[in-house]
């Protein structure tokens, strides 16, 4: 059983195109991260979302965190191909559990 | 930022013979450090915690005979798979904190991994 299922786990758009990616859980957290990570590299954080209904912004990166702190979204607008790589949702349970991630491809 | 390092970012070696992953935490002291697998186009996979000083903790179906761990000072843990197999080819990343107790703002810091490739 997944404690984050993402979705989706795979996405090819074109660029200047709008995406969001979900981070969908049963479970409650106190807090909820993102990170990206690009090929032969380690995860990199993009923000931690704490609280419920939280927004916060990242040049053209949005997260959100579900008000009942049980979900989260990331949308990005208008993609570019440098926001090519491994988008990953992050649940701190004492130890931080990844979601499946999603690979996001952007083509020029 | 903190950093933290792996060492080597890449090994070959032969099925049957033991491989060791180092994990330095290079501007903090790591209190906890946590090792992870990737598989190609899969998420990190929580292999262990562990405690400096202390036993690591492994998770469920991680074989702790087959996958050292020594976390014998505050800045460095290391991960020796043993007896390596073609099947534990993967991506190995191993991340650090340095609290005890993971607050709702505690960060880990990833360290940039390690291709492991047995043949």
């Amino acid at each position: 059983t997944q404690l984050l299922e993402q979705s989706p786990q795979f996405l090819s758009i074109q660029e200047g195109e709008n995406l969001t990616v979900y981070c969908n859980s049963s479970s409650v957290f106190s807090s909820l991260q993102w990170y990206r990570q690009e090929p032969g590299e380690g995860p990199v954080l993009l923000v931690t979302v704490v609280t419920g209904g939280e927004v916060k912004k990242l040049k053209r990166l949005t997260f959100q965190f579900g008000d009942a702190r049980k979900d989260s979204s990331l949308h990005i607008t208008a993609a570019q191909p440098g926001d090519t790589g491994l988008y990953l949702c992050a649940a701190n349970t004492g130890k931080l559990i990844f979601g499946q991630g999603t690979t996001l491809q952007v083509k020029p | 930022g903190a950093v933290v390092s792996q060492h080597p970012s890449r090994v070959i070696c032969k099925s049957g013979t033991s491989v060791k992953i180092e994990c330095r935490s290079l501007d903090f002291q790591a209190t906890t450090m946590f090792w992870y697998r990737q598989f190609p186009k899969q998420s990190l996979m929580l292999m262990a915690t562990s405690n400096e000083g202390s036993k690591a903790t492994y998770e469920q179906g991680v074989e702790k005979d087959k996958f050292l761990i020594n976390h014998a000072s505050l800045t460095l843990s290391t991960l020796t798979v043993t007896s390596a197999h073609p099947e534990d080819s993967s991506f190995y990343i191993c991340s650090a904190r340095s609290g005890l107790r993971l607050s709702s703002t505690d960060t880990q810091y990833f360290g940039p991994g390690t291709r492991l490739t047995v043949l």
